[in-house]
């Protein structure tokens, strides 16, 4: 089983719709968590932090379960910017001071006018 | 500099060819990764650096992948005998402090081919 699940997707949807993407990860000792977003043949680029009480930034909100290992991502009024592989991240300490962010394989959304 | 930079942008490299990929860290950055990105994929984690130590290589896909940081600033991944299994885009990233609660700014990254 993979460290980081993400549902690949493609997610198609119209503009002004509102998309959710879901993540689950299975090291329980994992402290810290990440939404990045990478354009085709980009680097990928922080999008926001996660945490247990919930976080929103603009149109986008960011939820962790920690009980259940579970992140999700809400965009809400998609605009033909969001396109772009969403990829949820997961930070953990792997032992003499050495820390490691885990990637998912990431979710492709595509908006479409 | 103003960002993470890497060198070369892109590498063709013959098989059994020895290659050297270069990242050069935002100034000051304590924290250093390498990851390697095949196609479709999320990036997969080679090895760690606070300052100049490489605090964990388990990620290195085998005894052909060597990285370093001498210095504590600029890093250099080598691959000796590339194979084509080594074609993916590798990935450097930084960050200004050795915790676990930052994002970390990632390099265009070095997409090798090996033919």
């Amino acid at each position: 089983r993979k460290e980081v699940e993400q549902d690949p997707g493609p997610f198609n949807v119209p503009e002004g719709a509102t998309v959710a993407f879901n993540c689950t990860y299975s090291n329980s000792a994992s402290q810290s968590f990440f939404w990045y977003r990478q354009d085709c043949r980009k680097e990928p680029k922080l999008l926001m932090s996660v945490y247990s009480s919930g976080n929103e930034d603009g149109r986008f909100t960011a939820q962790l379960n920690r009980a259940s290992q579970y992140i999700s991502l809400l965009i809400r009024d998609s605009k033909l910017s969001d396109s772009a592989t969403y990829l949820c991240v997961v930070n953990s300490r792997s032992g003499a001071g050495s820390y490691q962010l885990t990637f998912g394989k990431g979710t492709k959304l595509s908006v479409i006018p | 500099g103003a960002g993470v930079s890497q060198s070369p942008r892109y590498k063709v490299a013959k098989r059994g060819q020895d290659v050297a990929l270069r990242c050069d860290p935002i100034s000051g950055h304590v924290s250093l990764f390498w990851y390697q990105q095949a196609l479709g994929q999320g990036p997969e984690f080679l090895t760690y650096f606070q300052n100049e130590a490489q605090l964990d290589k388990s990620g290195l896909p085998s005894d052909r992948f060597f990285a370093e940081r001498p210095e504590g600033s600029v890093s250099t991944l080598k691959i000796q005998r590339t194979q084509q299994e080594d074609s993916a885009v590798y990935l450097c990233a930084s960050s200004s402090r050795p915790g676990i609660d930052y994002g970390y700014t990632f390099g265009s990254g070095t997409r090798l081919t090996v033919v």
